[in-house]
């Protein structure tokens, strides 16, 4: 079962420019995980942000919640071609006891 | 530590043949997890134990397939027989907590032809 989608599907911007990338998910949860999978390898955990916080900064890297709209965003800013990957959020139900990964959207930062 | 280790990266095998992939976990991480990765239907949690005992199998798809984790530091997924429908990226991740930061695996690529 899916619980977060991720929007877009597919991304493609210039490096330099700022990518945003949206997921919604459809009950309660305790936290939110977005993590970052590079071609050919496993996913890597980006941040995470509890369902009492509204915002969360990692370098580059910003995440918003609202969990009145079952929503998260992700920033990633001044984007560089390295940023090139898919990106999936991860969300745990309350009372499941189990991390649930969406559908992803892959980010192509064009040199 | 060398991350999540999975073995083998690259498994080619013949419809009907038994394959096992193999893991081990960051070391002192109590909760292990194995997920399967298709175009279709995304990135799927297969089974996931804590302190070496399956929590839930829900995820696995049918009886071919077998997961154990006989210590903390290496567990198996067996599927037997294979099918070619069984032909994906598998995973193996480990974690503190069920829901906190995972750490994968680079990925075991099953083609079963």
């Amino acid at each position: 079962s899916q619980q977060g989608e991720e929007d877009p599907q597919a991304l493609s911007i210039q490096e330099g420019e700022n990518a945003t990338m949206n997921c919604s998910y459809k009950t309660s949860i305790n936290n939110l995980q977005w993590y970052r999978q590079n071609s050919g390898r496993g996913l890597v955990h980006l941040i995470l942000i509890r369902s009492n916080e509204r915002e969360k900064h990692s370098g580059r890297l910003r995440v918003t919640l609202d969990t009145s709209k079952k929503s998260s965003s992700l920033l990633i800013t001044a984007s560089r071609a390295a940023d090139t990957a898919s990106y999936f959020c991860a969300t745990d139900e309350r009372g499941a006891q189990k991390l649930v990964f969406g559908q992803g959207t892959r980010l192509t930062i064009n040199p | 530590d060398a991350g999540v280790i999975q073995s083998p990266r690259h498994e080619v095998t013949e419809m009907g043949q038994e394959v096992t992939l193999r893991c081990k976990p960051i070391s002192g991480h109590d909760y292990l997890f194995w997920y399967r990765q298709t175009m279709m239907r995304g990135l799927e949690l297969l089974i996931y134990f804590n302190n070496n005992v399956p929590i839930d199998d829900s995820g696995m798809p049918e009886d071919r397939f077998s997961a154990k984790m006989p210590n903390a530091s290496f567990s198996t997924l067996k599927i037997q027989p294979s099918e070619p429908r069984d032909s994906a990226v598998y995973f193996c991740a480990s974690s503190f907590a069920v829901n906190y930061g995972y750490t994968f695996g680079s990925g075991t690529r099953l083609t079963v032809v």
